[in-house]
């Protein structure tokens, strides 16, 4: 089937603004991640769902972070009160969790940019 | 916390030469994975390491990990421009439904010269 799907490709906020970005899984994977990227560094980890709970959010960095898996299947990483420094690729991966170890599958990314 | 270092961070080869990038971790890992990024793309996955020294082989590209299961490394042999990227290595210290959380190194930018 398809892969991990990101929507929207490009998110342009001022600060202050509130934003919604969205991840699909691949069908049938429990596992749901979310990595935050900048330009020039490797994703760097945000939250980790294993089905409808979040199993892992040591990565999010302050409160204005938030994120939910509400059916087990889409993801929405909500960010409150937009910093320049949120500015960055988010990108989204899902795998078969219940393996002992799991390969992610990485969707295209958002890409956020706040003015 | 947990830290993962790769280097070096960039590396410029002429095609035909190799080409070796060195992961190392602050902490003991369950697993290392690595990943291939395009330029303008996502992550892919390449392979995952979970014994300690084990080796993995894909055609021109080598995998080993280390016997403390702290360092890794990935070779490529007589690269070709499709070898273009950015190569990650991740750790994680968990196993199963605590092993999503991924450390990330810094990745080793690779270019190809024709």
């Amino acid at each position: 089937g398809a892969g991990v799907s990101q929507t929207p490709s490009n998110k342009v906020t001022e600060k202050g603004k509130y934003v919604e970005l969205r991840c699909d899984p691949i069908s049938g994977h429990t596992a749901l991640y979310w990595y935050r990227q900048s330009l020039g560094q490797g994703p760097e980890f945000l939250i980790y769902f294993q089905g409808t709970g979040a199993a892992d959010d040591s990565g999010l960095p302050n409160d204005r972070f938030f994120a939910v898996r509400p059916e087990g299947s889409v993801s929405t990483l909500k960010i409150q009160r937009t910093e320049r420094g949120d500015s960055a690729v988010y990108l989204c991966a899902s795998s078969f969790g219940q393996r002992k170890y799991n390969e992610q599958f990485f969707g295209p990314g958002t890409r956020l940019t706040v003015l | 916390g947990q830290q993962v270092m790769q280097i070096p961070q960039y590396q410029h080869v002429q095609e035909g030469e190799d080409f070796t990038t060195y992961c190392n971790s602050s902490t003991t890992l369950s697993n290392i994975q690595w990943y291939k990024q395009r330029p303008g793309g996502h992550p892919v996955f390449l392979i995952q390491l979970v014994k300690s020294g084990e080796v993995k082989k894909q055609k021109r590209l080598t995998f080993q990990f280390g016997e403390a299961k702290k360092n890794s490394s990935l070779h490529i042999t007589a690269t070709q421009t499709t070898d273009v990227g950015t190569y990650f290595c991740a750790g994680s210290e968990g196993y199963g439904g605590s092993q999503g959380n991924l450390i990330f190194g810094k990745g080793t930018k690779l270019s190809v010269k024709p």
